[in-house]
C-alpha cells in the first residue's frame, strides 16, 4: 500500500482564496483525521470521520473550515476564505478505529497564505 | 486544562544517557496511548504504544503507563544524536457519546536533543 496521500505538498496563496486539501487514506481504514501543526500550537486535530461520517468537528476553528469524505478513499479540507493565520503544515492521518491500532501520517500540505 | 500534556522541553542529553518524556492526560476514559517521533519537515511516525499499566520494552524504547495518575512515559536508553527529534504522546479516547475508540489527540511535544 502506498500510504496516506496527500496533495498538493504545498499550497502558496493569497488572503481571500478558496484553498481545497485533498487526503486518499490507507485502504480499509475506517477513522480519517485531519490535523493542522503550527510551532504555537502544536498538532490539533481539527475534525475525524468513522466510516465517511463526521463524529468530532470541535477542532475546526471557524466556519471558514469545511471537510467532507463522500467516499472510504477520498476527504478533502477546504478554506473559504484563507487568511495568513490559516498558514500551517496540514496532516491527514488514518487508522483503524479500534483502540490499540495506529494512526498512519501522510506527508502533509504546506500552506501558506500571503 | 489541555486534554494531554508533554514537559514542556526542550531537552538535552548527553549520547548514551537516558532521555525521559512525560505525559499527562485528563480523559479517565482513555484506552491507548501512543508515542510517536516526528523529524523535522516530516510527519510524525509511531513509535510504541501502550494500553496495560505498567511497562512496555521495545529494544531501547521503553512505554511506561499509570492509569491511576492519568500518566504515561517514555524512556530512550543509550540516546543517540539520531534519537533528535520531536515526540509526541498521543491518547486515543472514546468519541463523544459513542463506543467506538477513535478520537486521537496529541500533546504539544518535547523537542528532544541528543549531543555528542
Amino acid at each position: 500500500d502506498a500510504g496516506v496521500i496527500q496533495s498538493p505538498r504545498h499550497e502558496v496563496t493569497e488572503m481571500g482564496q478558496e484553498v481545497t486539501l485533498r487526503c486518499k487514506p490507507i485502504s480499509g481504514h475506517n477513522s480519517l483525521f485531519w490535523y493542522r501543526q503550527t510551532m504555537m500550537r502544536g498538532l490539533e486535530l481539527l475534525i475525524y470521520f468513522n466510516n465517511n461520517v463526521p463524529i468530532d468537528d470541535s477542532g475546526m476553528p471557524e466556519d471558514r473550515f469545511s471537510a467532507k469524505m463522500p467516499n472510504a478513499s477520498f476527504s478533502t479540507l477546504k478554506i473559504q476564505p484563507s487568511e495568513p493565520r490559516d498558514s500551517a503544515v496540514y496532516f491527514c492521518a488514518s487508522s483503524l478505529p479500534a483502540p490499540n491500532t495506529e494512526a498512519f501520517f501522510g506527508q502533509g500540505t504546506r500552506l501558506t497564505v500571503v | 486544562q489541555k486534554e494531554v500534556e508533554q514537559n514542556s522541553g526542550p531537552l538535552s542529553v548527553p549520547e548514551g544517557a537516558i532521555a525521559s518524556l512525560n505525559c499527562t492526560y485528563s480523559d479517565r476514559g482513555s484506552q491507548s496511548f501512543f508515542w510517536y517521533r516526528q523529524y523535522s519537515g516530516k510527519s510524525p511516525e509511531l513509535i510504541m504504544f501502550i494500553y496495560s499499566n505498567g511497562d512496555k520494552e521495545d529494544g531501547r524504547f521503553t512505554a511506561q503507563l499509570n492509569k491511576a495518575s492519568q500518566y504515561v512515559s517514555l524512556l530512550i536508553r543509550d540516546s543517540q544524536p539520531s534519537d533528535s527529534a520531536t515526540y509526541l504522546c498521543a491518547v486515543k479516547s472514546l468519541e463523544a457519546g459513542g463506543t467506538s475508540y477513535g478520537k486521537l489527540t496529541f500533546g504539544q511535544g518535547t523537542i528532544l536533543t541528543v549531543h555528542p
